[in-house]
């Protein structure tokens, strides 16, 4: 069964700082989607990584995938307030492309 | 293009009640989703459809029931509810050209008293 995890699920940080999310997955995927949801909002896609060795850049978000080790990252360059929110990972599994399992979340918090 | 919309935004329902979400999209998109959100956890979903006509079983579908008679609509139905249902709902449109990108609807918040 496709499993995701993702940590750590709450983050404080300071402005400026780096911090990197991990989204762990236990079986093999065809893709990895990072999603930002605000509070009370619906989920707004951010990147989608189709390959190994993807990587995705965005602003402050860089988004990178291995899925050798079934892992990706979310690496956040000198955090600003406004990137405060809670970032899911998602994977579709390979024998049900449909059967998408998310990442408990991790909510960012950014301090001034 | 208003992209993919729900119907009610909120509902509160006594045990034993039924009801039905209504998602529509207006972007011609085959595959559409249905999925819960419960406070500290990510989506699960419950149900799903490939296209007009078929509906599948997702990770969380006892409780639910589906359709998807019109391509551009995907019903999600509550027999006799439960307070175990009360959920934030988000439904979701697959679009398959390009990135496989997902587009989520507003969501509706569900109470089961």
């Amino acid at each position: 069964e496709l499993k995701v995890e993702q940590n750590p699920l709450f983050l404080s940080m300071q402005e400026g700082k780096n911090y990197t999310i991990y989204c762990n997955y236990s079986t093999t995927s065809d893709r990895l989607y990072w999603y930002r949801q605000d509070p009370g909002k619906s989920l707004e896609s951010l990147f989608v990584l189709l390959s190994n060795g993807a990587v995705k850049q965005e602003g402050r978000l860089m988004a990178s995938l291995d899925t050798k080790a079934r892992l990706s990252t979310l690496h956040i360059t000198a955090a600003v307030h406004d990137l405060s929110a809670t970032y899911f990972c998602a994977v579709a599994g390979t024998y049900n492309n449909n059967d998408m399992r998310f990442g408990a979340g991790t909510r960012l918090t950014v301090k001034p | 293009n208003a992209g993919v919309t729900q119907t009610p935004k909120f509902r509160v329902l006594k045990t034993g009640q039924s009801m039905t979400l209504l998602c529509a999209q207006d972007m011609n998109h085959e595959y559409m989703y249905w999925y819960r959100q419960d406070p500290g956890m990510g989506l699960r979903l419950i149900h799903y459809s490939v296209g007009e006509g078929t509906t599948a079983k997702g990770e969380v579908p006892d409780g639910y029931n589906v359709s998807r008679l019109k391509k551009q609509n995907f019903l999600l139905g509550l027999e006799s509810a439960a307070p175990s249902q009360t959920s934030v709902y988000f439904c979701a449109s697959l679009r398959t050209s390009g990135y496989n990108e997902q587009f989520f609807g507003p969501g509706t918040r569900l109470t089961v008293l």
